[in-house]
């Protein structure tokens, strides 16, 4: 069965730091999105994209933040100046459509730890 | 906005018992509702989803909830429990906008299966 891929699995960086978080969604998805739970607390949405552009972004998916699907295969999620509060598991998910109905499928999530 | 409320951060079942998490809901409008299970160290896995027609959805490893609009929830239920249910359930509700729906999620239950 196809599944969402995302890489690392774990990555520590310093405050201060850039990081590119890695998805591969299922390959005939249109859809893309980005969530972020912090522990303890609940998965919380990030930012949608289709088309090549962010369709929705949520008030914590500030100017540090930035996505790209720079092939035909991969979604990145960049930071570009890592904060302790970034420390979180990011997940990656991807759908057919963006209707409301719609599954997404979430891959097994990247732990980031900022230190 | 929507919102999704689940009670009981942690539920405690033995062996064979019925298993009943809880989630009510908060929506302006026909929500579309989700089950998500995460096991330990893995990704979100679609348990079973709610859009329209018949209330009582069915998911996979025998789980089933019930969309009482009345009541506004969507509780998740399974008849008899086994050790391999332990996981996290994740109640969501899903906005949609004009180009892409977001997911809302619950706080989480943790599930725990006593031997």
């Amino acid at each position: 069965e196809p599944e969402v891929t995302q890489t690392p699995s774990h990555q520590v960086t310093q405050m201060g730091q850039e990081v590119i978080l890695r998805c591969v969604p299922i390959s005939n998805h249109l859809y893309f999105y980005w969530y972020r739970q912090i522990l303890g607390q609940k998965v919380e949405f990030l930012v949608s994209f289709y088309n090549n552009e962010i369709s929705e972004k949520s008030e914590i998916f500030d100017d540090q933040f930035s996505v790209e699907r720079p092939d035909g295969s991969n979604f990145t999620l960049k930071i570009r100046s890592t904060k302790l509060e970034d420390s979180a598991m990011y997940f990656c998910a991807s759908s057919e459509a963006g209707t409301g109905g719609e599954t997404q499928y979430f891959g097994p999530g990247t732990r980031l730890l900022v230190l | 906005a929507q919102s999704v409320t689940q009670l009981g951060s942690h539920v405690s079942v033995s062996e064979g018992a019925l298993v009943l998490l809880r989630c009510n809901y908060s929506s302006s409008v026909p929500p579309y509702l989700f089950w998500y299970v995460q096991y330990p160290n893995q990704g979100l896995q679609l348990l079973l989803k709610y859009t329209t027609g018949a209330t009582l959805v069915k998911g996979i490893n025998g789980f089933e909830a019930e969309f009482k609009k009345s009541e506004t929830s969507f509780h998740l239920t399974k008849p008899s429990a086994h050790m391999s249910d332990a996981a996290e359930y994740f109640c969501a509700v899903s906005e949609w906008y004009s180009s892409a729906s977001k997911i809302i999620f619950g706080s989480g239950t943790r599930l725990s299966i006593r031997p």
